[in-house]
């Protein structure tokens, strides 16, 4: 069975602090892809990242980068110099090529960056 | 390029009153999902659709929850009679192709219900 956990509920930061959210996941596929979404308080699910579970390349976007690796089943999503307008929750979530695409999610861990 | 839309944004409703929620995909998306969010939780889907089709309603709880996608753009999710517990957002999602897992879905704004 599919399972996804961010065990930081909640993190506080300083603005310029850098800060790292943390996802493992369980799945019995070979194939699946792994996807970091963000929830500002509008509510909306924003997509940040897919990532498909044979490439553990570690990708950098601005002041966003994730660190795959497969050996610990884990999908990090770090924050370099964070801004008030990082303030969110973010989930990471799971989808397996034998699920319909259906997405599996974590429950979130809500970012706070202090100003 | 216009993003997934919903509406209502806010319902507040009494139990037992019955209550719909509509959806309008990204254009050109072949695949529609419906999740609930329960406060403090991640999103869970309840139905997907490619085009007009049902692809996946194991999570539907069918006694009181329906959805359809008749000409397969726009969808309704319709709760009947809503308890307690359906106080959620519920979020629609699309996906442009019907490849199964390479596909990425993407989020309209939500519908925030409240059952009291």
């Amino acid at each position: 069975a599919q399972k996804v956990t961010q065990a930081q509920t909640e993190i506080s930061v300083v603005e310029k602090e850098d800060v790292t959210l943390d996802c493992v996941y369980e799945t019995r596929d070979t194939t699946y892809y792994l996807f970091w979404y963000k929830q500002p308080p509008s509510g909306e699910l924003v997509f940040l990242i897919r990532r498909n579970s044979f490439d553990e390349q570690n990708e950098i976007s601005g002041r966003y980068s994730w660190n795959f690796q497969k050996s610990t089943s884990s999908f990090n999503f770090t924050i370099t110099a964070s801004q008030v307008v990082d303030s969110a929750v973010y989930f990471c979530a799971l989808s397996e090529v034998t699920g319909a695409n259906n997405l599996f999610f974590g429950t979130g861990t809500r970012l706070t960056v202090i100003p | 390029e216009a993003g997934v839309a919903q509406s209502p944004r806010y319902k507040i409703i009494e139990k037992r009153q019955s209550v719909a929620f509509w959806c309008n995909p990204i254009s050109g998306h072949a695949t529609l999902y419906w999740y609930q969010q329960i406060l403090g939780q991640g999103p869970k889907l309840l139905i997907q659709f490619q085009n007009n089709g049902v692809v996946d309603d194991s999570q539907l709880p069918k006694d009181r929850f329906s959805a359809e996608r008749l000409k397969g753009v726009d969808s309704t999710l319709k709760i009947q009679p809503a308890k307690l517990e359906d106080s959620a957002v519920y979020l629609c999602a699309s996906s442009l192709g019907t490849s199964g897992s390479l596909e990425t879905q993407y989020f309209g704004p939500g519908t925030r219900l409240l059952v009291l």
